[in-house]
């Protein structure tokens, strides 16, 4: 079973700041999702990732397949960015695969 | 506008009754999931169906059952089996296209049994 590993665990920081998550995982996948959930408890998907680099405004994704690693960047946080981001693989094995990290929890202070 | 609707957002039921929660979709997905979210966990799988009248026992589906009679709904009942039942619920389709998967969540049902 693969193992997903994120960090840091919690985060906070100053609105405009620039915000790396990572994400690492134990056996080879074919894709990595990029998940937020908002207080409340509400998941939105961000990003699916199966190599290189993917940009949606100020959210940046990007996946190493060979170091079996990813991030997540946020570029000029502000406080609506304040949100827990989950990390989830596929590994292929399993009813659909995914595997999830337990989350990071951002804080973006103003 | 399409997407996931759970029902009820709260719910609070005393030990040893059953509870069914309500899972609709209209985005058209085949593919239906039920995960369970505990403080400082991943989400768990519970329950998952491919088709409908086709349903899987995921990792941790012991003290739930489900229905998938209809390619739009698929419920979650939690019996007076589940041991300890106080958790976020999360309904979950998936969309399989060239570009890959993509999963779809809805906003969740917070379940506290008293």
């Amino acid at each position: 079973k693969n193992e997903v590993e994120q960090s840091p665990q919690n985060l906070t920081a100053q609105e405009g700041e620039f915000i790396t998550i990572n994400c690492s995982y134990s056996v080879g996948i074919s894709a990595l999702h990029w998940l937020q959930q908002h207080p409340g408890g509400g998941i939105v998907s961000l990003f699916m990732l199966s190599s290189g680099k993917k940009k949606h405004g100020r959210l940046i994704a990007t996946i190493n397949i060979q170091e079996k690693h990813s991030s997540l960047h946020i570029t000029a946080s502000h406080p609506r960015d304040s949100a827990v981001y989950i990390c989830a693989v596929n590994s292929g094995g399993g009813a659909d695969g995914l595997t999830f990290g337990k989350g990071t929890h951002l804080i973006i202070q103003p | 506008d399409g997407g996931i609707t759970q029902s009820p957002k709260y719910l609070f039921r005393k030990e040893g009754q059953n509870v069914t929660l309500s899972c609709e979709q209209n985005l058209n997905h085949d593919a239906m999931y039920w995960y369970r979210q505990d403080p400082g966990q991943g989400l768990r799988l519970i329950y998952y169906s491919q088709i409908v009248n086709d349903f899987q026992k995921g990792d941790i589906a012991e003290g739930y059952s489900v229905s998938r009679e209809k390619k739009e709904s698929f419920p979650l009942t939690v019996t007076s089996a589940q041991k300890n039942p106080t958790a976020f619920y999360l309904c979950a389709t998936k969309r399989t296209d060239s570009s890959g998967n993509t999963i779809y969540f809805g906003e969740g049902s917070w379940l506290t049994v008293v």
